[in-house]
């Protein structure tokens, strides 16, 4: 089965620096996605990650630790736009085709 | 950008009644998912589908749900008979070939399903 786990909520600062966690324990890897969901509105994807290390986009950074069953989102310059539900989800083995959801943190930015 | 595109974007129905969600996935995709979320939940995978047939599925994904392609472009999720819990964001998504280095989800705007 597939377990992943992240906070469920964090706030941040305006032109601040946040990192998301995500942890997981699946029955096989193939790879870990990070999408963005406003409310009301469907996942936009962020990063994939499917070797070790960090994947740097923009604002936006994406690292993996397989060994460890690690991953975090790194948002720098944060701006009030970014307010959002950050979701971490795994591809497993089981299926090429599944993709699993962790529950989602929730980033609340303030002035 | 290429979009998924879901129809229609709300769906109020009886309980019991049959529902059909509509999807056009992106042309040029393999795979297509439905993938549901409940108001202040995750988003729960459902069934995906590649070459015609399922592929895998959820638990969630009984008897009452069904999926079809029945042309090449449409892809459709059909409730039989709908519960209360039935009521969810009904998410239909694709995704290109994996040599490629297309496996992202493209995900639609979303079905508001809503059963009374």
């Amino acid at each position: 089965g597939q377990n992943i786990d992240q906070p469920t909520e964090m706030t941040a600062t305006e032109g601040a620096i946040v990192q998301i966690n995500c942890t997981y324990q699946t029955s096989g890897f193939n790879g870990l996605f990070w999408y963005q969901q406003h409310a009301g509105e469907a996942p936009t994807f962020l990063s994939y990650n499917v070797l070790d290390g960090l994947e740097e986009k923009g604002r936006f950074s994406s690292f993996l630790s397989r060994s460890k069953g690690y991953s975090y989102l790194l948002l720098k310059e944060l701006q009030m736009k970014d307010s959002a539900s950050y979701l971490c989800a795994v591809r497993g083995s089981g299926g090429y085709q599944k993709v699993t959801f962790g529950t989602g943190t929730k980033l609340q930015v303030i002035p | 950008e290429p979009e998924v595109t879901q129809t229609p974007s709300h769906q109020v129905t009886q309980m019991g009644q049959e529902v059909i969600l509509r999807c056009v996935p992106i042309s040029n995709h393999l795979y297509f998912y439905w993938y549901r979320q409940i108001l202040g939940q995750k988003v729960e995978f459902l069934v995906s589908f590649y070459n015609n047939e399922i592929s895998e599925k959820s638990e969630i994904f009984d008897d009452q749900f069904s999926v079809e392609r029945p042309d090449g472009s449409n892809f459709t999720l059909k409730i039989r008979s709908t519960k209360l819990e039935d009521s969810a964001m009904y998410f239909c998504a694709s995704s290109g070939d994996r040599e490629k280095g297309n496996e992202k989800l493209f995900f639609g705007s979303g079905t508001q399903l809503s059963v009374l």
